[in-house]
């Protein structure tokens, strides 16, 4: 089973700055079979990115995914205040699909 | 618009049993695998179970592998989840969730969850 580590745990930063989440992976990310998904409090999670890069429909284009391997990046490249919430990475290249533990994005 | 409804969460004792369903609408049902994933409560996501889209392929995550079964019925575009000899740790709200395409393994239609409770 793959593991994915997300860090930080916590991120506090100020609306506009830009924000880099990470996602390490105990083992290569077959294709780079990796998704990003954002949660807010009592609602269902939201895909952001698939494929490690490719933004799903309506995302706006200040999230950005990246990386390869093991390691993969989110960034928010000017934080809105709607972009508070956790965020978990989700790897789909090996079987059982694993989910990272999260990263809760919070205002300073 | 694809909407998915889960229902059937509720209380249940340790041992107990419980049956989940998840209605579908706005694609064609019968094209699509389809999943189970669950959250405890305050914690993260966690997959537990996708089926193909005609039922004959199914995949389980090892804590709920022997306990746990789902099924669909496509005429009824219907999900369901049989939970078996439910746990403590069961505890956590069930989401179903839709691919984008029809055999990818990734999320992208989710449903607004059902909670489920295991307790005595």
């Amino acid at each position: 089973e793959i593991v994915l580590t997300q860090s930080p745990g916590t991120l506090s930063l100020s609306p506009g700055e830009r924000a880099n989440l990470s996602c390490r992976a105990s083992q290569s990310v077959s294709s780079s079979y990796l998704a990003w998904y954002q949660q807010k409090p009592g609602q269902a999670p939201r895909l952001l990115i698939y494929g490690a890069s490719g933004r799903a429909t309506g995302i706006p284009e200040r999230f950005s995914g990246s990386g390869s391997g093991t390691d993969f990046t989110l960034t928010i490249s000017r934080l809105e205040p709607e972009d508070f919430a956790v965020y978990y990475c989700q790897q789909y290249g090996s079987s059982p699909r694993t989910f990272g533990q999260g990263t809760k994005l919070e205002i300073k | 618009e694809v909407q998915l409804l889960e229902s059937g969460g509720g209380l249940v004792q340790p041992g107990g049993s419980l049956r989940l369903s998840c209605a579908a609408s706005g694609f064609t049902f019968s094209n699509y695998g389809m999943n189970w994933v669950r959250q405890a409560p305050g914690k993260g996501l966690e997959w537990v179970s996708s089926i193909s889209g005609s039922g004959t392929s199914t995949e389980y995550a090892d804590s709920v592998k022997g306990r746990f079964t789902i099924s669909r019925d496509n005429s009824m575009n219907t999900l369901f989840l049989q939970m078996n000899s439910l746990r403590a740790e069961d505890t956590a709200v069930y989401y179903c969730a839709k691919p984008p395409g029809g055999f990818d393994k990734y999320f992208h239609s989710w449903g607004q969850g059902t909670l489920v409770t295991v307790s005595s």
